[in-house]
């Protein structure tokens, strides 16, 4: 299996560009989790969804965050417009039916800065 | 209070030392507990999960203790690879919280 496959690995924008991020969970998992990594504030859950269906998005920092699962193989984060606060790791992360939303794996993630 | 909490560190030790990290959690409701490792520029990975019997795998021992909410690592004879940032991760019902990490530096 591929894994968690994320594009892009980095990204640079200019603040107040529209910024997507992608991610194609391992097949067969039901859950999807996006999220932010920084030096000050660690590992946040952004968003997760069950089955392609948002289960709790409170994490989402502000309306300028979007995102969306229009099928169980494809994840889509939109930030719009983007603020150089928003720079940080992004990850998707994807776990299994079976082991319940506890054991996740992670893709590489997207390194974004926003200028 | 921070719902996990973690020395930051970095804990710089030689090969073959033996390190232990700390970890404690705010929730008491929580379910299950985990200890994941990122290296450095990568995406986090599980270690282990932490069972209240307490669990070994190899090198590496984990054990939790629910009265006082805290979780330790104990990692034996280090290596040179296992120097990363280890999370201490503690689940709920469906969601994931994780601490910020505390970073291991083997040196030979």
């Amino acid at each position: 299996d591929a894994g968690v496959i994320q594009s892009p690995r980095h990204e640079v924008t200019e603040m107040g560009q529209e910024v997507t991020l992608r991610c194609k969970p391992i097949s067969g998992h039901d859950y999807l989790f996006w999220y932010r990594q920084t030096m000050m504030r660690g590992l946040e859950l952004l968003i997760y969804f069950n089955n392609n269906v948002p289960i709790d998005d409170s994490g989402m920092p502000e309306d300028r965050f979007s995102a969306k699962m229009p099928n169980a193989s494809f994840s889509t984060l939109k930030i719009q417009p983007s603020e150089p606060r928003d720079s940080a790791v992004y990850f998707c992360a994807s776990s299994p039916i079976a082991g319940g939303p506890n054991e996740q794996y992670f893709g590489p993630g997207t390194r974004l800065t926003v200028t | 209070r921070k719902e996990v909490e973690q020395d930051p560190g970095p804990f710089n030790v030689p090969e073959g030392a033996t390190v232990a990290f700390n970890c404690t959690y705010s929730n008491s409701a929580s379910q299950s507990f985990f200890w994941y490792r990122q290296d450095c520029r990568k995406e986090p990975k599980l270690l282990m999960s932490v069972y209240s019997s307490g669990n070994e795998d190899g090198r590496f021992t984990a054990q939790l203790n629910r009265a006082s909410q805290y979780i330790s690592l104990l990692i034996r004879d280090s290596k040179l690879s296992d120097s990363a940032t280890y999370l201490c991760v503690v689940s709920g019902y469906s969601t994931l919280t994780f601490g910020k990490g505390t970073m291991l530096l083997v040196s030979p």
